[in-house]
């Protein structure tokens, strides 16, 4: 079936510096992909929807001078976390789908911010 | 508003039948999804409805009636390792995913 592929499953990085993440889909072609953040005993967030070539959109309460994502082709979506501070240390998560298929989940990234 | 009720935690007996429920009012509907997710782990797919009935998938079953707004997943000879949470999600007229906030499913022996 198809896979979504999330890189890195982990990361520590230190405050003020800026981590990137990425989603794959790996043999369908992602027409639109989202990313979301999982707070501790909460459900998933959705932070943002990016469909392939057009700027992202972002969820109400998100920055998105803070959290950039790029949707630069069908199998490739990025969401960079700038200047991260130790608040911004969560579980990422993406998903993937195409116009005729449900949602593919990424392993997730926990980020960790030092 | 849009809105996804399941139960906060259920307790069940190993070997046992589950019943997890789920009711939505979303601004249109493009298919239900149910994920299983463990403890620090991203959820995990399990089922997606998108016209009503049952959809059976070895020990787990999906139900949707899209006209009551309502969903369950039946899971059979529960395992210990079926302690998880699980996810209600249905994706609106937008196609995003309207997420419940889980059913956290304990198995006692």
């Amino acid at each position: 079936g198809a896979v979504v592929s999330q890189h890195p499953s982990r990361v520590i990085c230190k405050s003020g510096t800026s981590v990137k993440i990425e989603c794959r889909s790996l043999d369908f072609q992602a027409t639109t992909m989202f990313w979301y953040r999982q707070f501790p005993k909460q459900s998933l967030m959705l932070m943002a929807t990016s469909n392939e070539g057009s700027k992202a959109t972002y969820e109400q309460g998100v920055e998105k001078d803070k959290f950039l994502i790029n949707h630069a082709s069908l199998t490739l979506s990025t969401l960079t976390v700038t200047s991260a501070h130790p608040e911004d240390s969560s579980f990422y998560i993406c998903s993937a789908r195409s116009k005729d298929t449900e949602a593919f989940f990424g392993q997730g990234t926990r980020l960790t911010v030092v | 508003g849009q809105n996804i009720d399941q139960p906060t935690e259920m307790t069940a007996t190993e070997g046992a039948i589950v019943q997890i429920n789920c009711t939505y009012q979303t601004s249109g509907f493009n298919g239900l999804f149910w994920y299983q997710q463990h403890a620090g782990e991203a959820p995990t797919f399990l089922s997606y409805n998108v016209l009503d009935g049952l959809e059976e998938k070895g020990r787990f079953s999906s139900f949707l009636s899209r006209s009551k707004g309502y969903s369950y997943l039946l899971l059979k000879e529960l395992q210990m390792k079926d302690s998880a949470s699980y996810l209600c999600a249905v994706m609106d007229s937008n196609y995003q995913l309207i997420w419940g906030a889980g059913t956290k499913l304990i198995i006692k022996p």
